[in-house]
């Protein structure tokens, strides 16, 4: 089945701890990307990725790193979380990020920093 | 990058004609009009795409006035399984990866 998965849905931790929120999809799309929505504001981009080993910030990316090793995989890390980036987090992937290419998103990973 | 608005909340019936409009001034020659629908605690899912006149699917349609600065998301004969936020995203080859999405509007659809 062609999906986009993230781990884990759900994240309780504290401020100041590194965490990894994973991503991975088995369409062999080229692009991926994260987005994080909070109430009010819909759906904003953190960065994204052309391709492997091609990584760009979207509108939203500070406190956020992402890498982009293999095609498949595009894991979003918080070197530091603050209480400030509790959100719905989402991943998404497509063939390319242009006309007629439609955004696949994984199921969301539910992350609370306190 | 062209900018969207939308309505932040619409009310409707069941069995009505919805109609969401998104406002898209800036829109470059090579966008593409795309609406996704999302449920809650789920990731958005595509519902149609276009970029001039009408397209339909068996979901929705979508109408395109000629300037392209606006598009129009039409669900026939809603119901209760329609309530859901609805996002207008303006693309294209020429935004280098980036990709823009409004606020979204919220549908309630009532008994």
């Amino acid at each position: 089945e062609a999906q986009v998965t993230q781990n884990p849905r759900y994240l309780i931790t504290v401020t100041g701890k590194k965490l990894t929120v994973t991503c991975s999809q088995n369409m062999n799309h080229e692009y991926m990307s994260w987005y994080r929505q909070d109430p009010g504001l819909g759906l904003r981009q953190i960065y994204y990725s052309m391709n492997v080993e091609v990584t760009d910030k979207g509108d939203v990316p500070e406190g956020y790193k992402v890498s982009r090793k293999e095609k498949r995989n595009f894991p979003l890390i918080l070197e530091s979380p603050s209480p400030n980036q509790t959100s719905l987090y989402f991943c998404a992937s497509s063939w390319a990020s242009g006309r007629e290419d439609t955004q696949y998103f994984g199921p969301g990973t539910r992350l609370t920093v306190l | 990058l062209a900018k969207t608005t939308q309505p932040i909340s619409m009310d409707s019936y069941e069995g009505q004609e919805v109609n969401i409009t998104c406002s898209h001034n800036n829109i470059a020659t090579n966008d593409y009009i795309t609406w996704y629908q999302q449920f809650p605690s789920q990731g958005p899912r595509f519902i149609i795409q276009g970029y001039k006149t009408k397209v339909t699917n068996e979901v929705a349609s979508l109408f395109i006035p000629a300037d392209r600065k606006s598009s129009t998301l039409s669900l026939p004969r809603v119901s209760l399984s329609d309530t859901a936020v609805y996002y207008c995203l303006v693309g294209g080859d020429n935004q280098g990866g980036k990709l823009i999405f409004g606020q979204g509007t919220e549908l309630s659809v009532k008994p």
